[in-house]
């Protein structure tokens, strides 16, 4: 089945730097691939997906970029900001319905 | 813009007990969804429900697990006999059509099995 490993657990920057997350998979059939973002005692919040016929997305100061070769993909903030502080998830989706997620990402924006 | 629901945000049982946790998905979406987060640890994904049926689900939703859609906005997870190893946050989603459209989250049920 799908195996999606994501790193690393805690990063930790300061307020203006960029912050990146990685996460790989492991069923090359995986075609849609969700970064959510998880405030404390809230749900998971989608904040970018890409899906596996194009290589990078952007949304102003979030990008996604997809390696289906090496089947890993990244998420990166830039000019990042207090109230990214959160917990990060990366998915991918298997099959049609399954999402399968990663460990999470504890970011940690200093002022 | 349009938002799923859950109920309770936080319920305690005891352990052998039987639990309803409650969802109103997205009004115009199709299929539902039901995972769990342990404290700390990564989403997990239970089960999957379209047109009034299951339509995937994981080794984890054992026959203590149940869901139905008993209206036309509901949609609910059943633990018959609670254990402390279901304590956990369940989390409801729901999508509308595609494969790869957005799954949307709820807040979550904390679910405390004492």
């Amino acid at each position: 089945g799908e195996n999606v490993e994501q790193h690393p657990s805690t990063l930790s920057v300061q307020e203006g730097d960029s912050a990146v997350i990685k996460c790989t998979y492991s069923d090359s059939a995986s075609n849609y691939f969700p970064w959510y973002k998880q405030e404390l005692g809230k749900g998971p919040q989608l904040i970018i997906d890409i899906r596996s016929n194009v290589g990078e997305k952007k949304d102003q100061r979030i990008a996604v970029t997809l390696n289906k070769t090496a089947k890993h993909f990244s998420l990166h903030i830039t000019e990042t900001q207090p109230e990214d502080s959160a917990v990060y998830f990366c998915a991918a989706l298997r099959g049609a319905q399954k999402l399968v997620f990663g460990q999470g990402t504890r970011l940690t924006i200093n002022p | 813009e349009p938002e799923v629901t859950q109920t309770p945000s936080h319920q305690v049982t005891q352990m052998g007990q039987e639990v309803i946790l409650r969802c109103v998905p997205i009004s115009n979406h199709l299929y539902f969804y039901w995972y769990r987060q342990i404290l700390g640890q990564k989403v997990e994904f239970l089960v999957s429900f379209y047109n009034n049926e299951i339509s995937e689900k994981s080794e984890i939703f054992d026959d203590q697990f149940s869901v139905e859609r008993p209206d036309g906005s509901n949609f609910t997870l059943k633990i018959r006999s609670t254990k402390l190893e279901d304590s956990a946050m369940y989390f409801c989603a729901s999508k509308s059509g595609g494969a790869t459209d957005t799954q949307y989250f709820g807040p979550g049920t904390r679910l405390t099995v004492l």
